[in-house]
């Protein structure tokens, strides 16, 4: 069960240049999510996509643009990069059921260092 | 400020203590849940609470959702050293799909 992919797993960049993370689900799940994970500030929404077509800024959007290419896959794409953009970012979906809630499915993460 | 505010942020304990963390917020949730996250690795989800006043355990967990739906509480009952990690709650609020986080508490608990 492959779950939640993303890639890559490390990155380091130069300020300014840009890259693209990936990321891929294999549950047929409608939502997707981006977020950061920096020390001491838990897991922050940057954008998220309630279903194939739409995408919605969270808390933390600026720098960041995404791309709902399919039900499948989600992509977040840093134009140019800043030393504030250094983090761990995490991919995931989920699937609203009655009466269960929204559970989230992470992927491993990406960790992103821009120098 | 965040949308949850989870306390304590750190916790140290001894082996075979208990101990309560918090999740608080000003808004209502349709659903919260309880993660723990290891160094390393993404979060893995706890439990998911659904209903006010809900109450779930799971083992020496007891997980508990506000009245209001505004706040939850995770009580560990004599903690082991392989408790240690990073408690996270999170939830979407009611008529929003945006899933959000706290902060995390980060506990220890030495042998």
């Amino acid at each position: 069960n492959a779950g939640v992919t993303q890639t890559p797993k490390f990155q380091v960049l130069k300020t300014g240049q840009s890259m693209t993370l990936q990321c891929a689900q294999d549950m047929n799940h409608n939502s997707m999510y981006w977020y950061r994970q920096d020390p001491g500030m838990g897991l922050r929404l940057i954008y998220y996509s309630a279903s194939e077509g739409t995408t919605d800024k969270g808390e933390v959007p600026n720098g960041y643009n995404v791309s709902r290419l399919n039900k499948r896959e989600f992509s977040l794409r840093l134009e140019s990069a800043a030393p504030s953009q250094t983090s761990v970012y995490f991919c995931a979906s989920s699937e609203v059921r009655p009466n269960s809630g929204n559970t989230i499915y992470f992927g491993e993460g990406s960790w992103l260092t821009v120098v | 400020t965040q949308l949850l505010e989870q306390s304590p942020q750190f916790l140290s304990i001894q082996e075979g203590e208990n101990l309560t963390v918090y999740c608080n917020s000003s808004s209502v949730f349709s659903s919260l849940q309880w993660y723990r996250q290891e160094p390393g690795e993404g979060p893995v989800l706890l439990v998911t609470v659904v209903t006010g006043g809900e109450v779930k355990k799971l083992k020496r967990l007891t997980f508990q959702f506000g009245d209001a739906r505004k706040d939850s509480s995770l009580h560990i009952t004599a903690a082991q050293p392989g408790d240690t990690g990073l408690y996270l709650c999170a939830g979407a609020r009611v008529g929003n799909n945006d899933m959000r986080f706290g902060a995390g508490t980060r506990l220890t608990v030495k042998p």
